[in-house]
């Protein structure tokens, strides 16, 4: 069964402040992506990455910088943190290839709140 | 560039009545689509995809190219489909890789 296991559930920064949140699959997945979940908006893609130390901007990157150093972890960093980055933040993980098989698996989450 | 529609932001409907999740798509590709819910504090996780031509929690979604639509249906709701579903289009990204565009969203609420 494909673990995504996300740092923390709950986060609270101050604006300014460098956040990390890290991410863990323990499936051997070679692609990792981040998105944002905000009401009305669905999800978007932030970064994604498809190998290690690979990494690929998605549709909103700005504001963010990931990092992947092992295929396990995926790293998503916010330099200095804004209230506009208050959101809920997934994390996802799949094999690649076009395969009918390869969907996504989601972690739980983390929901930060920049004050 | 890619995009997937879901008019609905919100959908109310009593217990036993059908259920339609709207979902249209915009890409230049072969598509291929996926729903994924959200049932109140669990992960998203996939519900069915269309290449699969499958039936999960009694829910079916038919891709049609010259609607561009992937609308999902169910004949006849349960309380327990309350949750937040989203249609998403896979999109390749280069170097053997792809990603997923979703919509907005479809907050179904199943009324007792």
């Amino acid at each position: 069964d494909v673990k995504v296991t996300q740092s923390s559930r709950y986060l609270v920064k101050r604006t300014g402040e460098k956040v990390f949140l890290e991410c863990v699959q323990d499936m051997d997945h070679e692609n990792m992506f981040w998105y944002r979940q905000d009401p009305g908006l669905g999800l978007r893609l932030i970064y994604f990455s498809y190998d290690v130390k690979m990494k690929e901007k998605g549709d909103i990157p700005e504001g963010y910088s990931v990092s992947r150093e092992k295929k396990e972890r995926f790293s998503l960093i916010l330099e200095s943190a804004s209230t506009n980055q208050t959101s809920m933040y997934l994390c996802a993980s799949s094999i690649p290839g076009r395969g009918s098989y390869n969907e996504q698996f989601f972690g739980p989450g983390t929901r930060l709140t920049v004050l | 560039a890619q995009r997937v529609t879901q008019p609905e932001k919100l959908l109310s409907v009593f217990k036993g009545a059908p259920v339609e999740l709207k979902c249209n798509y915009s890409y230049s590709g072969s598509p291929e689509l996926f729903w994924y819910v959200q049932y109140s504090r669990q992960r998203l996780q996939l519900l069915l995809r269309h290449i699969s031509r499958e039936s999960i929690k009694g829910f079916t979604a038919d891709l049609n190219k010259g609607e561009t639509s992937f609308h999902l249906k169910k004949p006849f709701a349960q309380e327990e489909d309350s949750a937040m579903y989203y249609c998403a289009l896979r999109t390749y990204s280069g170097a053997g890789s792809y990603q997923l565009t979703f919509g907005k969203g479809t907050k179904l609420s199943v009324i007792p």
